[in-house]
């Protein structure tokens, strides 16, 4: 148990669909995360947030669209996915975000157990 | 740019050593460690700032080179536990770069 919580655990969605994804951390942190990973590649980041602002978009596709209202939670809602968009969706969280002032050991992530995406 | 680990599998017999390589283009301020089992998150194992240290968790420990722009994870008397893909993240520049993850290292234990 991590401190960091995601919802659902599994999720298949046609192409038409719209779901959320949900985070919620119990650490206390003002940074979180949302990271893509797919089979054989690296974690891949695709948002970052600090103190509810977003500070990161890593060129993702306008079909995921993040929300955080605030520090504690971040959503990740999806509409008109693709197949190749099915992976593992992890949510992470830091006492900061980097960039924004912190040391190393602040910007430690602590990980969810991640929503396996199914896209059909 | 992300940082390269090596190797990409290893499979060892329980109570083997094993080293875990991630090496870096770019001169490094912090490197993290992470495990992930097959279904679950990422865990945590340590972080290792600028400096040269090593540090040490149990049996596994890590070592930070500087100059090489490289860290290393050791594993030493691996248990069945240790199974699982190693990520080392690492972040380039104090204040203004974000923490990025190698390709990962899968380790099998085998009894």
């Amino acid at each position: 148990e991590t401190g960091v919580t995601q919802t659902p655990r599994h999720l298949v969605m046609g192409m038409t669909n719209k779901k959320s994804l949900k985070c919620e951390q119990h650490l206390g942190h003002n940074a979180m995360y949302w990271y893509k990973q797919s089979a054989k590649k690296p974690l891949e980041l695709m948002f970052v947030y600090s103190l509810e602002e977003r500070v990161e978009n890593n060129s993702v596709p306008s079909r995921f669209s993040p929300e955080c209202p605030n520090s504690s939670h971040l959503f990740l809602h999806l509409h008109t996915l693709q197949p190749e968009d099915s992976a593992l969706y992890l949510c992470a969280s830091s006492q900061v975000a980097p960039g924004i002032g912190g040391t190393g050991n602040q910007e430690t992530q602590y990980f969810g157990p991640g929503t396996r995406l199914l896209v059909l | 740019q992300q940082p390269v680990q090596s190797p990409q599998a290893v499979i060892l017999r329980e109570g083997e050593d094993a080293v875990i390589n991630c090496s870096s283009s770019k001169a490094l301020y912090s490197v993290h460690w992470y495990r992930q089992k097959h279904g679950e998150a990422p865990v945590f194992l340590m972080i290792l700032l600028k400096g040269g240290e090593q540090k040490g968790h149990e049996k596994i420990s890590a070592s930070f080179n500087e100059k090489k722009q490289q860290s290393s994870l050791y594993l030493t008397a691996s248990q069945l536990s240790y199974s699982g893909t190693y990520f080392c993240g690492t972040v380039v520049n104090f204040g203004n770069e974000k923490l990025t993850f190698g390709t990962g290292t899968r380790l099998t234990i085998i009894p």
